[in-house]
């Protein structure tokens, strides 16, 4: 069964470094997305992504992050200085025509 | 603000009890409404509903939705330890998924 991955799936970073997610949506989805949830707290969105533009992006996702599908498999998140408030579990999603998000196992990203 | 509500936060039950969580939701461009299961990482899509009054079923899980009350409720059957998990449920706004906080639920042998 097709699924989503994500490398790494634990990154630890100094604060104030610039760390770049990955993930590999389902191959014959077309909209992809970024999650977070931090500890404890609930799964909030960050950035909805298709046809190679951002189509929704929530206030959390402000100027330091940026997303790219530079080939056409993978989709990237970029934190370009991260704060130790970053740290959480960073989820990717795609889905095809229809609404059914699937999810990726998670990056665990700790910032110290 | 959109809002989603999950009830209650946690529940412990014995192995062959029946649960019902329950979701309500507020959100200004709702398109459908997903429950998840969330072991130790990545939500695991369960259901997805968008029609008031139809049930989905899988095993032992069903879920119906009411787009009148704004509310979802999602159904255990003979629980089993391997149900003890967080569900989630979520609701399709647009082009974003809002989660709700979560259900922990943990069945005891």
């Amino acid at each position: 069964e097709p699924e989503v991955t994500q490398t790494p799936s634990h990154q630890v970073t100094q604060m104030g470094q610039e760390v770049i997610l990955r993930c590999v949506p389902i191959s014959n989805h077309l909209y992809f997305y970024w999650y977070r949830q931090i500890l404890g707290q609930k799964v909030e969105f960050l950035v909805s992504f298709y046809n190679n533009e951002i189509s929704e992006k929530s206030e959390i996702f402000d100027d330091q992050f940026s997303v790219e599908r530079p080939d056409g498999s993978n989709f990237t998140l970029k934190i370009r200085s991260t704060k130790l408030e970053d740290s959480a579990m960073y989820f990717c999603a795609s889905t095809g025509i229809i609404y059914e998000q699937y999810f990726g196992p998670g990056t665990r990203l700790t910032v110290t | 603000e959109d809002k989603v509500v999950q009830s209650p936060l946690s529940l412990v039950v014995h192995e062959g009890d029946t649960v019902t969580l329950n979701c309500s939701y507020e959100v200004t461009n709702f398109r459908s409404l997903l429950w998840y299961k969330q072991e130790k990482k990545a939500p695991t899509f369960l259901f997805m509903l968008t029609s008031s009054g139809i049930e989905k079923k899988s095993g032992r899980l069903s879920s119906i939705l009411d787009k009148k009350e704004l509310f979802s409720i999602l159904n255990i059957t003979a629980t089993q330890t391997g149900d003890s998990a967080v569900y989630l449920c979520a609701v399709v706004n647009g082009n974003k998924l809002v989660f709700g906080a979560g259900t922990i639920l943990r069945v005891k042998s």
